[in-house]
């Protein structure tokens, strides 16, 4: 699986949108961008994922440059209660992801 | 259930003592993953199920670590002689088939502290 980076760290005032990015330059073509994020003390949770088109949900945007080497991950109005560590993963498949670091996203108040 | 349910989810275990954590996935989901998360770290992957065959243990640290998932749905990680390096969040997590891609959904973790 191809390799992501991620900043370590980010702050977000709460109310503003939160733009998380990530670099993924060795993704293949059939390689999927998936976003987790992990509240302290929780499992990750699911929040979105796509191939090459841009997605969005009712938690998140997805958005992946045409080129496919990095995606941003927008939480439109970010809380407090979004802070958490945010995991961006690129994979083949579901069954193989490989977590790193992540970015510890701190919304304040 | 809604979710992945685990039990216990918190376990304190002498070093030297056996423990099994168990995971209720969610109904229906034929693929069923453990992971691992050391302190501070990323969950890292340990073995995966689809129905009751165990289709990849690779990332089992040692024989000491055993999965088993019987009867194709609520699965046990037995741990051997727990050493402290041991202590960390199980994390047990199960599979829906999308159209694109496919989503994991994790639980809340068993938490084990090898005393």
């Amino acid at each position: 699986d191809a390799k992501t980076t991620q900043p370590p760290s980010m702050d977000c005032a709460e109310g503003r949108a939160a733009n998380l990015p990530c670099n993924h330059s060795t993704i293949s073509g059939n390689e999927y961008v998936y976003w987790y994020r992990q509240i302290h003390s929780q499992g990750p949770q699911y929040i979105i994922h796509g191939l090459k088109n841009n997605e969005t949900n009712e938690m998140a945007s997805l958005i992946i440059t045409e080129d496919r080497k990095s995606s941003t991950l927008i939480l439109p109005h970010a809380t407090l209660r979004d802070t958490a560590v945010y995991y961006c993963i690129v994979s083949g498949s579901a069954r193989q992801l490989t977590f790193g670091s992540g970015t510890q996203l701190t919304v304040l108040p | 259930g809604a979710g992945v349910s685990q039990s216990p989810r918190y376990k304190v275990a002498k070093r030297g003592q056996d423990v099994a954590l168990r995971c209720d996935p969610i109904s229906g989901h034929v693929s069923l993953f453990w992971y691992q998360q050391a302190l501070g770290q990323g969950p890292e992957f340990l073995t995966y199920f689809q129905n009751e065959a165990q289709l990849d243990k690779s990332g089992l640290p040692s024989d000491r670590f055993f999965a088993e998932r019987p009867e194709g749905s609520v699965s046990t990680l037995k741990i051997q002689r727990t050493q402290q390096e041991d202590s960390a969040v199980y994390l047990c997590a199960s599979m829906v088939e999308g159209n694109s891609g496919n989503t994991i959904y994790f639980g809340e973790g068993s938490w084990l502290t090898v005393v």
